[in-house]
């Protein structure tokens, strides 16, 4: 039931581009994004439903193909600020998130 | 808006002392989550609440676990005879029902709790 992320891990210069991908097996509602920096709380980055609404708060952009239950995160022009590990929520109804295993994105000078 | 604030940030005990948590969710919102989150894991989804309806809880989770949110504000996580396997970092989030059949809302998580079971 927990989503599977890919990459597990990725490292970037800075100004490069990466795509994280999230797959479920699940028929999904919804998928939330979060970044997580060591020691800290997830973040909120976007949610994307069921229908193709978005919201964020970022400059993150984002997809959600229903039918292969599968999002993916783009992060485009990578600053070093975006280092951290990016979490997919999925919500199959109810509200609650079953996360993914985490990617751990290294952005260096 | 004050975020979603959460008590103590660390807590060390011993194996079989019972412990207890505190989160403050934001004010206006009538959803409060608990996930427990272990190092280099994704938050695992403990139990939820609706006001003070306590909606579902993990079948994963053991009976020595309860939460509470009596008056639909804050609430509380107990675990009672705590063991080494506790430990982990416990977030707490919160959102706001959107309204409708299905709704869905952003959560936003607290700083969390860090336990340590010695």
């Amino acid at each position: 039931q927990q989503p599977v992320q890919s990459p597990q891990a990725v490292i970037l210069r800075e100004g490069e581009d990466a795509v994280i991908n999230c797959s479920s097996s699940k028929a999904l509602y919804s998928v939330h994004w979060y970044r997580q920096k060591h020691g800290e709380a997830p973040v909120f980055l976007m949610i994307l439903l069921k229908g193709g609404e978005q919201k964020g708060h970022e400059k993150i952009s984002a997809s959600f193909n229903e039918k292969k239950q599968q999002s993916s995160l783009y992060l485009t022009a990578s600053q070093l600020s975006y280092s951290g590990t990016y979490f997919c929520g999925t919500e199959i109804g109810g509200g609650k998130l079953i996360f993914g295993q985490g990617t751990e994105l290294s952005v260096k000078p | 808006d004050t975020g979603v604030s959460q008590d103590p940030r660390h807590k060390i005990t011993k194996r079989g002392q019972n412990v207890t948590f505190r989160c403050d969710p934001i004010s206006e919102h009538n959803r409060l989550y608990w996930y427990r989150q272990t190092l280099g894991q994704g938050p695992e989804f403990l139990t939820y609440f609706q006001n003070e309806a306590q909606l579902e809880k993990s079948r994963l989770l053991s009976d020595r676990f309860s939460a509470e949110r009596p008056k639909g504000s804050f609430s509380t996580l107990e675990i009672q005879r705590t063991e080494q396997g506790d430990s982990a970092m416990y977030l707490c989030a919160s959102s706001s029902l959107a309204g409708g059949v299905e709704p869905t809302d952003t959560q936003y998580f607290g700083p969390g709790t860090r336990l340590t079971v010695l």
